[in-house]
């Protein structure tokens, strides 16, 4: 199957700092990508999805400004915590489609802020 | 919400085959029913999928009832590996602008 990709798996960080999550598609090109957190002992849950050279659609109660979410290629997106803060910790974990490939999900990154 | 109900957790003993049920009573005519599984601390992973008829791929079967109101994943021969939590989800099958809705899954615990 395709293959999607995380960096960095892992990240811990101060509060106040922001962090960058790369998923990059591997070997395909994805049209759409989406954008899910995952508490301990949670299930997966939808913070927003991607169109390659679109605005995100974000759920309701996930705050835009402080999740950013640039999809600048059909290989690469990006999500950025603003000014994280210790309810930010989580498990972030990154899907990807395209009109020809189901949905494949990456590995995840581990966020903690101290 | 999930249109998925599963119970909550599962033991089998290791060797044995492992038999997850899933209620989806409300499925349309549409829509797949996906298995994916997580391992902790690590992304989902795709089992296997199916509409109506039954499924068998290297990982897994899908057994779906007539009325596709239920299915079962059964794994033949369960190992400590397949120790995670598993996911039964319904979804249109190649919709790529539709996102997965996770419910809570069943935790399956393989025993020594």
């Amino acid at each position: 199957g395709a293959v999607v990709s995380q960096h960095p798996s892992r990240v811990i960080c101060k509060s106040g700092t922001s962090v960058k999550i790369e998923c990059r598609s591997l070997d395909f090109q994805a049209t759409t990508m989406f954008w899910y957190r995952q508490f301990p002992k949670q299930s997966l849950m939808l913070m927003a999805t991607s169109n390659e050279g679109s605005k995100a659609t974000y759920e309701q109660g996930v705050e835009k400004d402080k999740f950013l979410i640039n999809h600048a290629s059909l290989t690469l997106s990006t999500l950025t915590v603003t000014s994280a803060h210790p309810e930010d910790s989580s498990f972030y974990i990154c899907s990807a489609s395209s009109d020809w490939a189901e949905q494949f999900f990456g590995p995840g990154t581990r966020l903690t802020v101290l | 919400d999930a249109k998925t109900t599963q119970p909550p957790s599962m033991d089998c003993a290791e060797g044995r085959a492992a038999n997850l049920p899933c209620n989806h009573s409300t499925i349309s005519g549409n829509e797949y029913v996906y298995w994916y599984r997580q391992i902790h601390s690590q992304g989902p992973q795709y089992i296997i999928h199916g509409l109506k008829n039954n499924e068998t791929n290297e990982m897994a079967s899908l057994i779906i009832t007539e009325d596709r109101k239920s299915s079962t994943l059964i794994l033949p021969h369960a190992t400590l590996r397949d120790t995670a939590v598993y996911y039964c989800i319904v979804r249109v099958a190649f919709n790529y602008g539709q996102n997965f809705v996770f419910g809570p899954g069943t935790r399956l615990s393989v025993l020594p």
